[in-house]
């Protein structure tokens, strides 16, 4: 089966200006999550869908970044307007249940300068 | 929420050396997977192992729920096993999310 497929690999950006991700998830996966890891630290996630539907977006600074899942499949991570320490690495996961295994994409490697 | 601790944080080891790397949790669990992350960023899925053992050639994980930790083992190391490896927790109640340790961040020399 293909994996979680993640677009760009690499971005750099001036600060202040706006930035997009793109994942596709696993074909059938119903939960889609993002995760932003901070170099030298654990993934944190960022929100999470269940189908079209956000679950948790409890740790999304919503004041400079949004996510949606249309139709349910693909995703975007969105952020504007960018800030240094947003430089990190983007992953994100898809799962078939919130209880069974997560397949992580290859990430999108944000630097900030 | 709950807490994920791992250790050692660094592991040097040469080629062909055995390693115990430990993962802590501080609440009860329904997940709990071990993660590989390359040099190139990606995470590799490693085990699914909410409780009990499992091996997959030279590497095998135990979950104790009941005591709240795991262990994953390698043996005979590789300079290919160099990297970070999580531990990752899908916690109980509210929204369920996957919690990541710090990681371990193991370097096998030649």
């Amino acid at each position: 089966e293909a994996g979680v497929a993640q677009s760009p690999r690499y971005k750099i950006i001036e600060k202040r200006q706006s930035v997009a991700f793109w994942c596709n998830p696993i074909s059938g996966h119903a939960t889609l999550y993002w995760y932003q890891q901070i170099l030298g630290q654990g993934p944190k996630l960022l929100i999470q869908f269940q189908n079209n539907g956000v679950v948790d977006d409890s740790q999304l600074p919503k004041d400079r970044f949004s996510a949606e899942r249309l139709k349910g499949v693909d995703s975007t991570l969105k952020i504007q307007p960018a800030k240094l320490e947003d430089s990190a690495v983007y992953l994100c996961a898809s799962s078939l249940l919130s209880r069974t295994g997560y397949t992580f994409g290859s990430g999108t490697r944000l630097t900030v300068v | 929420g709950i807490q994920v601790e791992q250790s050692p944080p660094d592991l040097i080891l040469q080629e062909g050396a055995n390693s115990t790397l430990r993962c802590n949790f501080s609440d009860s669990v329904n997940n709990l997977q071990w993660f590989h992350q390359n040099p190139w960023g990606q995470l590799i899925n490693l085990f699914y192992i909410p409780s009990g053992t499992k091996q997959n050639g030279r590497l095998s994980a135990t979950t104790v729920a009941t005591e709240r930790y795991s262990l994953l083992y390698i043996s005979s190391s590789q300079t290919t096993d160099s990297g970070v490896y999580f531990c990752a927790v899908l916690s109980q109640g509210g929204s369920e999310k996957l919690v990541f340790g710090k990681g371990t961040k193991l370097t096998v020399n030649p």
